[in-house]
């Protein structure tokens, strides 16, 4: 069975301009959360969407969003790219109503 | 609120010694328990979760953990590790209801095995 699956691996932007990352989930999970891991920040909590909708949202600004598909698939777009994006974002999954999460690999996202 | 405590940010230790990584966390309301780990450019793997029951509980790779309600602590152990354990360790706490299902991790724990 795949586990959760994220692209691109890797995606090189220029400040300014906006990131899109993808995620999908293990089959049969409708929760799909979304992390930063930032260098000397550690691993901070951005978004959980669960039934395609937003229900909690960690401290990070307007200009990270993201949305969740029918299928429970989600994306992440962070716009108006900062120095400071630059970072490992990851993307988890898991059961309704069991909040044990599964990650993927990360899209490591470079902000030049 | 919660948060999580890794007391140690990086433990060297040779291979086939026994080694712990010592993990504190608070929290005002029920929570579930997990260490996950990372290897280099890598995302994270779980290797154990505290639900509840059993307060010891065993995970992947010959890893354990312990429970310990009154000491908020849930530390990782393995009798002998090998070169291939190293990577960094992360301890995390997440609700276990409601609208608390995001995960709160630890700075994490650099684990280097030596030869």
């Amino acid at each position: 069975e795949a586990g959760v699956t994220q692209s691109p691996t890797h995606l090189i932007k220029t400040r300014g301009q906006q990131a899109t990352l993808r995620c999908s989930p293990i089959s049969g999970h409708t929760s799909v959360y979304w992390y930063q891991q930032a260098l000397g920040l550690g691993l901070q909590f951005l978004l959980w969407y669960d039934e395609g909708e937003e229900r909690n949202r960690g401290n990070f600004p307007p200009r990270f969003s993201g949305r969740q598909f029918p299928n429970y698939s989600s994306e992440l777009n962070v716009n108006a790219l900062e120095l400071e994006d630059s970072a490992l974002y990851l993307c988890a999954s898991s059961l309704a109503g069991l909040n044990i999460q599964y990650f993927g690999a990360g899209t490591r996202l470079s902000v030049l | 609120a919660q948060s999580v405590t890794q007391l140690d940010s990086q433990v060297p230790v040779f291979e086939e010694a026994p080694v712990e990584l010592r993990c504190n966390y608070s929290s005002s309301v029920s929570v579930y328990l997990f260490w996950y780990v990372q290897y280099p450019n890598q995302g994270l793997q779980l290797l154990l979760k505290y639900l509840s029951g059993s307060t010891l509980v065993k995970g992947i790779n010959g890893f354990e953990a312990e429970f310990n309600k009154s000491q908020t602590s849930f530390h990782l152990r393995k009798p002998s590790v090998h070169i291939s354990d190293t990577a960094e360790y992360f301890c995390a706490v997440g609700g276990s209801g409601g609208s608390n299902y995001k995960l709160t991790f630890g700075k994490g724990t650099l684990l280097t095995v030596n030869p």
